[in-house]
């Protein structure tokens, strides 16, 4: 298995661009997530979804677009890039929520200028 | 919002023991976790705990939990420089509709010195 895959690693974009990061888990876990981690902050829920054609706002979801149309597939759309938005974003999947372990991928650091 | 704090820095000897201290303010958690992040790297889940319990135990990692307090640490014994990262502390709470949305703290960077 690979797990959760992210793509792409780094990308830099100007203010006003639009961008997809790419989330994929080939686990069969049906929760997933994305997460912004800023400097000195823990990690904010932006969207998550409990499975297929299902989504969900988290504490930051505003910019952010989700859609889930494969068990597999779980991208975040910036609609346009603003340099708040700067930051390093975690994918996670898990099998469900609780007690359910996320199994996080390796992290997408974007930069907005 | 609810709040998870961690101190920001723990610094130890190799071969210490390692405690690092959390404190939360939602009294509905259900579960706790300990994560750990190397560098460049997505977090890592090490260990979590049911709020009904006070106490677990996982080779090298102890984790205790005062649910009065809202307070939960993780013990790391015999502390290796391979121990060195930052670890996260997460609370996940039911949210309206049933979802759970988990908070977590900044996390405190672990530095371990030979």
């Amino acid at each position: 298995n690979a797990g959760v895959t992210q793509t792409p690693k780094f990308q830099v974009l100007k203010t006003g661009q639009s961008m997809t990061l790419q989330c994929a888990q080939d686990m069969n876990h049906e929760y997933m997530s994305w997460y912004r981690q800023d400097p000195g902050m823990g990690l904010r829920l932006i969207h998550y979804s409990v499975g297929a054609g299902i989504t969900d706002q988290g504490e930051v979801p505003n910019g952010y677009n989700v859609s889930r149309s494969t068990t597999e597939d779980f991208p975040l759309r910036l609609l346009s890039a603003a340099p708040s938005q700067t930051s390093v974003y975690f994918c996670a999947s898990s099998l469900g929520q609780g007690e359910y372990e996320q199994y996080f991928g390796p992290g997408t650091r974007l930069t907005v200028t | 919002g609810e709040d998870v704090e961690q101190s920001l820095f723990l610094s130890v000897r190799e071969g210490d023991s390692s405690v690092i201290n959390c404190t939360y303010t939602d009294s509905s958690s259900t579960y706790l976790y300990w994560y750990k992040q190397e560098p460049g790297a997505g977090l890592q889940l090490l260990t979590y705990i049911f709020s009904n319990m006070d106490m677990k135990q996982d080779q090298r990692l102890t984790v205790l939990l005062n649910k009065k307090d809202k307070h939960l640490s993780l013990r790391i014994a015999d502390t290796q420089t391979g121990d060195s990262a930052i670890y996260f502390c997460a609370e996940i709470a039911p949210a309206s509709g049933g979802s759970y949305i988990p908070t977590f703290g900044r996390g405190t960077s672990l530095i371990v010195h030979p």
